[in-house]
């Protein structure tokens, strides 16, 4: 089965920037799509199809891709960024989440 | 406004079957992709089954054979069916809508029912 790999943990100060990753063999291929998730709160969409942001969600979230390792960027890092990322994936007719990747703002 | 409410969790012994519900409101199920997606406490989420507008569905392999997912288009709800639950099926489930991209998204998700399974 495929498997996206993030790093467990990310910690940026306030207002420097925050880069996430996910690691895929087959990434490059796919269209990757991220969400955030605050303790006790559903997940929210913040980037799909690599690098599109949907309504609502500031210009400070974007997303990238090089090869086969897309990149979640955050921005102007604020203390409401503080929470779990994950990336996700369709493998065939199957969806793929990440581990995820709790980011600490110092 | 669009949203999801999921219904239906509870304690239920190993063995047991439970149903869950996803109502939604502000659009129609049977016009997106919808899917279930559950989350262990304290871990990560993990996807559980997606029903196509087509009507064809899919299963993580950890629930295939055990859980079914439909939908009643006249009452725009969702549904999982899960039979012969194990403990490891615990976890918050939530319900969402592949609403967005090229390749399907969750844009949106309901607030999530606990599941319990323990004896």
């Amino acid at each position: 089965s495929y498997v996206l790999t993030q790093p467990p943990s990310v910690s940026v100060a306030p207002g420097q920037t925050a880069r996430i990753t996910c690691g895929g063999n087959n990434n490059g291929r796919k269209s990757v799509h991220w969400y955030q998730q605050k303790p006790g709160q559903a997940p929210v969409l913040v980037v799909y199809d690599d690098s599109d942001r949907p309504s609502g969600i500031p210009e400070r979230f974007s997303g990238s891709k090089s090869g086969n390792t897309a990149t979640l960027t955050i921005t102007r890092v604020e203390a409401g960024d503080e929470a779990d990322y994950y990336c996700q994936v369709w493998d065939s007719t199957s969806v793929v989440f990440g581990g995820g990747t709790k980011l600490t703002v110092l | 406004e669009v949203q999801l409410v999921e219904s239906g969790g509870g304690l239920i012994q190993p063995g047991g079957s439970l149903r869950l519900s996803c109502a939604a409101s502000g659009f129609t199920v049977s016009s997106n992709y919808m899917s279930w997606v559950r989350q262990p406490p304290g871990k990560g989420l993990e996807w559980v089954s997606v029903i196509y507008i087509g009507g064809s569905t899919y299963y993580a392999d950890s629930v295939k054979g055990r859980f079914t997912i439909s939908r009643d288009n006249s009452k725009s709800t969702l549904y999982l069916q899960m039979n012969s639950l194990r403990v490891e099926d615990t976890a918050v489930y939530y319900c969402a809508r592949g609403g967005v991209g090229a390749t399907v998204a969750f844009d949106i998700w309901g607030q999530g029912t606990m599941v319990t399974v323990s004896s």
